[in-house]
């Protein structure tokens, strides 16, 4: 089946806009996640959503962030006024319940100019 | 809180030979344990996770983990090798009572050679 899908898999932006990425999770999947993983660094976690509500947005860096999930399936994270520090590979991935394995995407990577 | 430390961030080694990469952890609850391989140019994906039962996880390419919890690791083994087991490797742990956030190491980078 269809694993989870993120687009666009490359955004080249200017300092001080606004963009937006989307992830498409596997199907049913109730959670899902997004993470951010800097050059030479792990994914670090941003948000999880279960269901329609995010359980756990402590890993937002700060108020630029922001991230939905309208009708419990596909997630769009929103980054406003970008900043050169904000580029890096946007991770998304789900799950079938949160206790369940993650599925990762291929990613979005974001380069700010 | 919890942290990963991944004490190699290279690891070159030859085609056929064993490898252990190192992986560990500090958490004051318990913890459900994985490693995630990341191909070039492709996503996040899971090797082996250990939950609970048999501290000896067998994971997909032959890698295996054992869990220790008196020395809070996690080490990541396979007995020999290919080429294209080269790949960033991430260790990452999960609060065992709380939701889906996984907390990830550095990321060890395995380079096998002919």
């Amino acid at each position: 089946g269809a694993g989870v899908s993120q687009t666009p898999s490359n955004k080249v932006t200017e300092k001080g806009k606004y963009v937006e990425l989307r992830c498409d999770p596997i199907s049913g999947h109730t959670a899902l996640y997004w993470y951010r993983q800097s050059l030479g660094q792990g994914p670090e976690f941003l948000i999880y959503f279960q269901g329609t509500g995010a359980a756990d947005d402590s890993g937002l860096p700060n108020d630029r962030f922001f991230a939905v999930r309208p009708e419990g399936s596909v997630s769009t994270l929103k980054i406003q006024r970008t900043e050169r520090g904000d580029s890096a590979v946007y991770l998304c991935a789900s799950s079938l319940i949160p206790a369940e394995t993650q599925y990762f995407g291929p990613g979005t990577r974001l380069l700010v100019l | 809180a919890q942290s990963v430390t991944q004490l190699d961030s290279q690891v070159p080694v030859f085609e056929e030979a064993p490898v252990e990469l190192r992986c560990n952890y500090s958490s004051s609850v318990s913890v459900y344990l994985f490693w995630y391989v990341q191909y070039p140019n492709q996503g996040l994906q899971l090797l082996l996770k250990y939950l609970s039962g048999s501290t000896l996880v067998k994971g997909i390419n032959g890698f295996e983990a054992e869990f220790n919890k008196s020395q809070t690791s996690f080490h990541l083994r396979k007995p020999s090798v290919h080429i294209s087991d080269t790949a960033e490797y991430f260790c990452a742990v999960r609060r065992g009572n709380q939701g889906g956030k996984l907390i990830f190491g550095q990321g060890t980078e395995l380079s096998v050679k002919p």
